[in-house]
């Protein structure tokens, strides 16, 4: 499986952008980006995914490198209620499962 | 709608134990899975099913963990007998192949502790 990389860590003030970087360089053009997140004591929850073009939705934006090599999910306000672990996955078709790594864990400050 | 509902939250036992966590996924999705979170890793799939057939199980101990989807409905998760390192919070998942995202739903696990 191709593998993606993502700081350990980072951290926001309340209310500002968020910008989670994730590189995947060994990408293969039929995979998905997918992005999770998990909330303390709670399951992963689905946040955003993409192919090629950028992508909005009500939680968050999703701008992919035009090579595919990397990508980055934006929070466009972050609230402390944003304070979890985010995943960066790649996904071959939705019958597989997700492969999650270590992920990066947000802390947002008031 | 109703979410992934996982029983029982929390439990406790001594290595060599046994022990056994239940799943319920949402109405109508045809893949379950099975995840192991350790403590300060990402989730692990342990086994897939497609109704009531396994995809991959491929990461499954299975020497000593075993799963079954009887009916293509709910889901049981043993492990017997138990090891220290088999701490960790065991997550189910269920989704809708055909969905447009193939979005996985997660509950909220189970947290076994082995003394």
């Amino acid at each position: 499986d191709a593998k993606t990389t993502q700081p350990n860590s980072m951290e926001s003030n309340e209310e500002e952008p968020v910008h989670l970087p994730c590189n995947h360089s060994t990408i293969s053009g039929t995979d998905y980006i997918h992005w999770y997140r998990q909330l303390p004591s709670q399951g992963p929850e689905y946040v955003i995914h993409g192919l090629t073009s950028n992508v909005n939705n009500r939680m968050a934006s999703l701008a992919i490198a035009e090579d595919r090599k990397s990508s980055t999910l934006i929070l466009h306000r972050a609230t402390l209620r944003d304070a979890a672990v985010y995943y960066c996955i790649l996904r071959a078709n939705s019958g597989y499962a997700l492969n999650f790594g270590k992920g990066t864990s947000l802390l947002v400050t008031p | 709608e109703a979410g992934v509902a996982q029983s029982p939250r929390y439990k406790i036992i001594e290595k060599r134990q046994s022990v056994a966590f239940w799943c319920n996924p949402i109405s109508g999705h045809a893949t379950l899975y099975w995840y192991q979170q350790i403590l300060g890793q990402g989730p692990k799939l342990l086994i897939q099913f497609q109704n009531n057939g396994v995809v991959d199980d491929s990461q499954l101990p299975k020497d000593r963990f075993s799963a079954e989807r009887l009916k293509g409905v709910d889901s049981t998760l043993k492990i017997q007998p138990a090891k220290l390192e088999d701490s960790a919070v065991y997550l189910c998942a269920s989704s809708l192949v055909q969905g447009r995202t193939g979005e996985l739903f997660f509950g909220e696990g189970s947290r076994l502790t082995v003394l």
